[in-house]
């Protein structure tokens, strides 16, 4: 059984640009969500994923955008990057939406 | 408002006694409770859960306990270990008014284990 892989590790982007992060759901998980974790704080809930539709977010501007495919794996779209978009982005699967989640490590995004 | 908040930023316990983090809630609405662990550089690792319907839950060395009186939650680890030593967040997962998941985080509380 393999767990939540997310791709890249790190990356940077320069302000205004677009970026795309991605993850691979644990096997059997039909639910992903993404957070944001600025340096030192707890992760924020960005959104949640469940057989290919949101349903549930946080308090993330429209620039934050989502999908996920039929094999359950997401992608996390941010358009029109800031400064404080830096930070450790990650992505969660579980099995339905209100079940214990297993994180990934992490994307962390620099923004300069 | 809502939140989901810790009291101590900071606990520091001996090794080998037991250690207890608290969680304040403020949304009675708030139906399911998660404790996870994150040690540096990695994502957060389930540790124990807890639904509304329950006060208390036990684990391997880990019980969470839960008042709904006072909305407070708490992870209680025994005999505490080196490799304990990490960040601990309690998160909150509940339905909002348009009937869609929230999932709310604590600000964490660091345990520093002393050898």
């Amino acid at each position: 059984e393999t767990g939540v892989t997310q791709s890249p590790t790190h990356l940077i982007k320069t302000r205004g640009q677009q970026v795309t992060l991605r993850c691979s759901s644990q096997s059997g998980h039909n639910t992903v969500s993404w957070y944001q974790q600025a340096l030192g704080q707890g992760p924020q809930f960005i959104f949640q994923y469940y057989r290919e539709e949101e349903n549930g977010r946080g308090n993330f501007p429209p620039r934050f955008s989502g999908l996920q495919f039929p094999n359950y794996s997401s992608e996390l779209n941010v358009n029109a990057l800031e400064l404080d978009d830096s930070a450790l982005y990650l992505c969660a699967s579980s099995l339905g939406q209100a079940s214990g989640y297993t994180f990934g490590s992490g994307t962390r995004l620099t923004v300069v | 408002g809502e939140s989901v908040g810790l009291h101590l930023p900071t606990l520091s316990v001996q090794e080998g006694d037991n250690s207890i983090i608290n969680c304040a809630y403020s949304n009675s609405a708030s139906d399911y409770f998660i404790w996870y662990k994150q040690e540096s550089g990695k994502g957060p690792q389930f540790i124990i859960d807890i639904r509304s319907n329950m006060d208390k839950r036990q684990g391997q060395r880990v019980t969470v306990l839960l008042n709904k009186t006072v909305k407070h939650l708490s992870l209680q680890i025994a005999a505490t270990q080196p490799g304990d030593s990490a960040v601990y967040f309690c998160a909150e997962n509940r339905r909002d008014s348009g009937g869609y998941q929230k999932v709310t985080f604590g600000t964490g509380t660091k345990l520093q284990v002393i050898p």
